[in-house]
């Protein structure tokens, strides 16, 4: 089983959409997760951190759910901008970052 | 702050060929990272850096080789290049083991005939 699962998609969806992007990964000893984000032809940039309680960045909603090893992604209103690959990425201890091999949206206008 | 950059950004090799890339940064970050992104593979971790003077193996490291003599420098070798080695290269650094944000370099797409 891979350590970090994802869908890769695509999800085409029209603008003002609501999107959903679901992450499992397979080590419980996972601390620390968060979500990047990839344009295409560019590299990796951190979209936002992943807390316990769930979080919120604008439009942007990130869950977790610990017992089901379990993350989330879930963006409103999208926007011909979001565009890009989503990766889910995932830390134990200090050991490296365990990027997910990302899920591609397509926004449509 | 350039933030990390990576050279070159294109290059073209013939099999058997050997190169050096470069990666920089300036941010004072403690650790760095090679990364190879292929279609279908999502990033695989090739060596890493927890500091200057230190190297580790990451996850598909054969065939490559680190060197990081300069904290702020993290240069990956390909001594032998082969056609399996295409691909696009991307450097990260993280400031410590506290913060958890890695920042990236635009990468280098080099190509092994």
């Amino acid at each position: 089983r891979k350590e970090v699962e994802q869908d890769p998609g695509p999800f085409n969806v029209p603008e003002g959409a609501t999107v959903a992007f679901n992450c499992t990964y397979s080590n419980s000893a996972s601390q620390s997760f968060f979500w990047y984000r990839q344009d295409c032809r560019k590299e990796p940039k951190l979209l936002m951190s992943v807390y316990s309680s769930g979080n919120e960045d604008g439009r942007f909603t990130a869950q977790l759910n610990r017992a089901s090893q379990y993350i989330s992604l879930l963006i409103r209103d999208s926007k011909l901008s979001d565009s890009a690959t989503y990766l889910c990425v995932v830390k134990k201890g200090n050991t490296p970052l365990v990027f997910g091999k990302g899920t591609r949206l397509s926004v449509i206008a | 702050n350039a933030g990390v950059t990576q050279t070159p950004k294109f290059r073209v090799l013939k099999t058997g060929q050997s190169m050096t890339l470069l990666c920089a940064q300036d941010m004072n970050h403690e650790y760095m990272y090679w990364y190879r992104q292929d279609p279908g593979m999502g990033l695989r971790l090739i060596h890493y850096s927890v500091g200057e003077g230190t190297t580790a193996k990451g996850e598909v490291p054969d065939g490559y080789n680190v060197s990081r003599l300069k904290k702020q420098n993290f240069l990956l070798g390909l001594e032998s290049a082969a056609p399996s080695q295409t691909s696009v290269y991307f450097c990260a650094s993280r400031p410590t083991v506290e913060r958890n944000e890695q920042f990236f370099g635009p990468g280098t797409r080099l190509t092994v005939l």
